[in-house]
């Protein structure tokens, strides 16, 4: 029972390159979810899936697009990435109000 | 924007000792939750609390809200140095579909000192 993974765990691209992150999760969760963390900063939600097939905005979803492929992944993509995307990215899941998270990806853009 | 806001940003207390954290937030809830961070790691669900309930414990955690200011505190008793951490409060809105989407705080560092 690994729950929630993220791939790649580091990734440096260059200003408008694309890549996306993976996501995964094992516990059987509808609810699926993308935040960013900036240094000394909570985080911030940037899409989320309240169940396959349907995806929502959250707090800061510009330059990003995401896929609920199945019940256990959410992908984050990034079109053409840019200085400010530099980041921390969290995939977590829920079946209740409580998240779980995955390790994060740790995202440079140059 | 964000919902909570953490005081103090940062705390270094001896090992031993209690360690509060508050928390505000700003607009009606449902519930309000507690999350860990260890550097480099993803969060850890800590403890949750209702916005029916003014009081809860899980082991050496004890939390309290005040719906009337808007307000919540994490206490940790007898600290030791595997809390050192950085923790944040989350809240959860009334009305959030079926997603239960969470409104992070900007974190307290907590620093325990052997």
């Amino acid at each position: 029972n690994a729950g929630v993974t993220q791939t790649p765990k580091f990734q440096v691209l260059k200003t408008g390159q694309s890549m996306t992150l993976q996501c995964a999760q094992d516990m059987n969760h509808n609810s699926m979810y993308w935040y960013r963390q900036d240094p000394g900063m909570g985080l911030r939600l940037i899409y989320y899936s309240a169940s396959e097939g349907t995806t929502d905005k959250g707090e800061v979803p510009n330059g990003y697009n995401v896929s609920r492929l199945n019940k256990r992944e959410f992908s984050l993509r990034l079109e053409s990435a840019a200085p400010s995307q530099t980041s921390v990215y969290f995939c977590a899941s829920s079946a209740t109000a409580e998240q779980f998270f995955g390790p994060g990806t740790r995202l440079t853009v140059l | 924007s964000q919902q909570g806001e953490e005081d103090p940003q940062a705390l270094s207390i001896q090992e031993g000792e209690n360690a509060t954290m508050n928390c505000s937030y700003k607009t009606s809830i449902n519930n309000l939750q507690w999350y860990r961070q260890n550097s480099g790691r993803g969060l850890v669900h800590l403890i949750l609390i209702r916005s029916n309930e003014r009081e809860k414990h899980s082991g050496r955690l004890r939390v309290t809200l005040d719906t009337s200011k808007k307000s919540s505190s994490l206490l940790i008793t007898a600290s030791r140095a595997a809390d050192t951490a950085s923790y944040f409060c989350a809240t959860g809105p009334i009305s959030s579909g079926s997603a239960r989407q969470l409104t992070f705080g900007s974190g307290t560092q907590l620093t325990v000192l052997p």
